[in-house]
């Protein structure tokens, strides 16, 4: 596609509930990043893919968060019992992975508000 | 361990005023720099990147920045501000490690007033 793109744009949840994010990434693009977006935190970055692989999951806050990508292309995170302090925005970014140096392509966002 | 800094949380110029926007890192070994920008609702926007060679980089919209790597800076700046350059900038740091996270700065909320 033309771009990253990110769906629900919005969701709202009630504490407890399970949610579900879904990331598609720019065609050829085999890596793959998640960020978590909170007032006044910057970027917090939750994991990496390089292809289905996962090399870096070291940002993901909890055993309640998970993520799986499957054919090289889209990529699910999903929020396992939501609590009200998972209420962020969750951005998905994509990138030619043929250095650290590449640009990361941003998706416009999920706002996840748990209520 | 790899971190960057944006000391100011806000910056406020005056149209037509040259802006500078302030980013520090610590990085082990040569670092890649990068800064983005975010305009109100809407996504993560790339302005420009170090990677080597030339340390004044230019990028989009007429911003630049200098890789200064005495004082392990990479400030955001721009001759002329204009209005529609109020947004939320971030800068981000990676070692030149492909399996090393990049590490995003806090963000610095840029306001020009007309």
């Amino acid at each position: 596609g033309a771009g990253v793109s990110q769906s629900p744009s919005n969701k709202v949840t009630e504490k407890g509930k399970d949610v579900e994010l879904r990331c598609d990434p720019i065609s050829g693009h085999t890596a793959l990043y998640w960020y978590r977006q909170s007032l006044g935190q910057g970027l917090e970055f939750l994991i990496y893919f390089q292809g289905n692989s996962a090399p870096d999951k070291s940002g993901l806050p909890s055993d309640r968060f998970s993520a799986e990508r499957t054919g090289g292309s889209v990529s699910t995170l999903t929020i396992q019992r939501t609590q009200q302090e998972d209420s962020a925005v969750y951005l998905c970014a994509s990138s030619l992975p043929t250095s650290g140096a590449d640009t990361q392509y941003f998706g416009p966002g999920t706002r996840l508000t748990v209520l | 361990a790899q971190s960057v800094a944006q000391p100011e949380d806000q910056v406020n110029v005056a149209e037509g005023n040259p802006l500078t926007v302030k980013c520090t890192y610590s990085v082990s070994g040569n670092p890649y720099l990068f800064w983005y920008v975010q305009y109100p609702n809407r996504g993560l926007q790339f302005l420009l990147k170090y990677i080597t060679g030339d340390n004044l980089v230019k990028g989009s919209y007429g911003f630049e920045a200098e890789f200064n790597k005495s004082q392990t800076s990479f400030h955001l700046k721009k001759p002329s501000a204009l209005v529609s350059d109020s947004a939320l900038y971030f800068c981000a740091v990676r070692t030149m490690n492909r399996d090393d996270k990049i590490i995003f700065g806090k963000g610095t909320r840029l306001h020009i007033l007309p």
